[in-house]
């Protein structure tokens, strides 16, 4: 089993909806938990960083973490056919703890 | 600020030959990853450096492949000899912490046929 778990997808939604994106994850030890987007021939770049749980919003974006389920989630509002990509979910320990990553979803947004 | 720089963006080898990754961390950055991407089994962390010390490569799928990190700048994945296997997409990331975010590089695409 994976340390972190997320449904590879693809996942195709019109223009304007909201999507949600989820992970679980196996240790508990994770305190940081990240969201990662990657543009199709590129590398991830970071998108959410968030401590522990409760949410976190920035613009269209909010990231939720529930330690008590091990759920990561983010949500997008308003989507745009440029958040077209493949979101990866990550966490990791407080210290000494390596970024671990999910499998990535790929999300298209059409127009 | 360049960015993580990798080289080159693709490369194109023959089965038994030596491959040689390139990569340039942001400066200041004391943690370097290798990653390695593939459709199957996503974002695997291969080895990572602090300080330019190796601290844990128990992500190297075997001896052929190695890392090594002769200074703050500069860092190379060899995998001697190549197999069809490894073709994928390998990536340098660099941390000012273990545990905030990387940034990562555009990868270099490894196809060996």
């Amino acid at each position: 089993q994976k340390e972190v778990e997320q449904d590879p997808g693809p996942l195709s939604v019109p223009e304007g909806a909201i999507v949600s994106l989820n992970c679980t994850y196996s240790n508990s030890a994770f305190q940081y938990f990240m969201w990662y987007r990657q543009y199709s021939r590129k590398g991830p770049e970071l998108l959410m960083y968030t401590y522990s749980s409760g949410n976190k919003e920035d613009g269209r974006f909010t990231a939720q973490v529930d330690k008590s389920s091990k759920y990561i989630s983010l949500f997008i509002r308003d989507s745009q056919p440029s958040d077209s990509a493949t979101y990866l979910c990550a966490a990791s320990r407080n210290q000494g703890g390596k970024l671990i990553f999910g499998q990535g979803t790929e999300l298209s947004v059409k127009p | 600020d360049a960015g993580v720089i990798q080289s080159p963006r693709h490369e194109v080898t023959e089965m038994g030959q030596e491959v040689t990754l390139r990569c340039k961390p942001i400066s200041g950055h004391d943690y370097l990853f290798w990653y390695r991407q593939t459709m199957m089994r996503g974002l695997e962390l291969l080895i990572y450096f602090n300080n330019n010390v190796p601290i844990d490569d128990s992500g190297m799928p075997e001896d052929r492949f190695s890392a090594k990190m002769p200074n703050a700048s500069f860092s190379t994945l060899k995998i001697q000899p190549s197999e069809p296997r490894d073709s994928a997409v390998y990536f340098c990331a660099s941390s000012r912490s273990l545990s905030l975010g990387y940034t990562f590089g555009s990868g270099t695409r490894l196809t060996v046929v």
